[in-house]
Parts: C-alpha cells; structure tokens; sequence
C-alpha cells in the first residue's frame, strides 16, 4: 500500500459548521504533514507531525486544529471558517520523522473545501 | 529575494520537442532537490529526486548545479501528458520543504 488516502475529497460548509478533514497512510511513514494550496500557488505547510508528536505549527488560526490519533491517521478539525479559507488542503507522509535526510513527501488527492 | 525562484511560464511546447526549465535557490546550505509534478486539481506527485551527478529516467534528465545554486529539469521527446505544473523543491536536513512557485507547461499537438 502506497497510497495517502484523504476523506472527503469535497467539501462544502458554513461558516458556523464544525466538520473534519482526515488522512490516512499505511506505509509506516513516521512524519505526517498538512498543506494548504490556494489555486496558482505552491502548497503552504500548516502543520507536521512527527512520531505521532507535533512539530510544526506554521503559525495557523485556531479554527484549524490537528490531530494525531496514531501514527496511520491524521486529522484536520474545522470550525468557524472564513470565506478566505478555501482552498485545497492536502495531507502528506514522508517515511522517517520531520527532517530527515533526503526526505520525500508522499502527497494525499486532497480535499477541496469551499466555505461559504 | 525568494528562497526558491522558477520562471511560472507558461511555457507552450509542441508534441516531440525538447524542453528544460530551471529553478534557482537561495540558501547555500540546501542538501536535498526534487521535481515534483502537479496536474490541474490534483495533488503533487514527486517526479524524481536532483542529484549532484545528475540523474536520468526515461524522457526525463535532471541536474543540479551547486556552484550557481540551480537545479534543472530536461523532457525530451515531451507528450501531452506532460502538461502540469512542475514545482521545484528544496531542503535541508532538520527543515521544512520550500516549494518554488512552480512552472506550468502546455504541450500543444
């Protein structure tokens, strides 16, 4: 299995909504990692964990919360989102921690999400 | 200036023909390149890591050159399936990936 599956691949909601985004990888990657990507631009990180442990948190909006279950899963917890916060989230795996040597990222399909 | 520069294109290229873009980095202390390509909606997939000896995979060539901080990539004999954006990725060891803005490329029939 080499695959990062996300859940749902679209997605619609209120600003009063709370909904979740999640990811999955059953490659033993340790390092886990959210991305946002408005269109036309470079995916932004959002956050990485690493050992089931978080990382990084690129200074993202309390709206957006992590969560790590265990090492397979990856969660995104949504609420009370802005307009400006559509966009297509991505979820990826690399197979050592954060930082490791030469460290490849294995992306999900993404979940697009429009907030209206 | 940006810590990962490529030209966005778009770079209009007719079926068969030979086309090569570069992408510039900042930080001398960089130690892991790659190209990843990106379709339309979908997410990026790692095309091939940069080596400084270069390094080849059927129709695609990729090169790194450490003394002018640039890395490349070649597409010979290019298909209308090469059409995508293809992002330029830089790192170290201990640090996030920086993602270049990427370039788009049309191939034309």
């Amino acid at each position: 299995d080499t695959e990062v599956t996300q859940t749902p691949k679209h997605l619609v909601m209120g600003m009063t909504n709370k909904k979740s985004l999640k990811c999955e990888q059953h490659m033993g990657h340790r390092a886990m990692y959210w991305y946002k990507q408005k269109a036309k631009k470079p995916p932004e990180l959002m956050f990485v964990y690493s050992y089931e442990k978080l990382s990084i948190n690129e200074s993202v909006p309390s709206r957006f919360s992590p969560e790590c279950p265990n090492s397979s899963l990856l969660n995104l917890h949504l609420h009370a989102l802005q307009p400006e916060d559509s966009a297509l989230y991505l979820c990826a795996s690399s197979q050592g921690g954060f930082g490791a040597t030469n460290e490849k990222l294995f992306f999900g399909s993404g979940t697009q999400l429009s907030v209206l | 200036r940006k810590e990962v520069e490529q030209d966005p294109g778009p770079f209009n290229v007719p079926e068969g023909a030979t086309v090569a873009f570069n992408c510039t980095y900042s930080n001398s202390a960089s130690q892991s390149f790659f190209w990843y390509r990106q379709d339309c909606r979908k997410e990026p997939k790692l095309l091939m890591s940069v080596y400084s000896s270069g390094n080849e995979d059927g129709r695609f060539t990729a090169q790194l050159n450490r003394a002018s901080q640039y890395i490349s990539l070649l597409i010979r004999d290019s298909k209308l399936s090469d059409s995508a954006t293809y992002l330029c990725v830089v790192t170290r060891v201990g640090e996030k990936l920086t993602f270049g803005t990427g370039t788009r490329l049309t191939i034309i029939p």
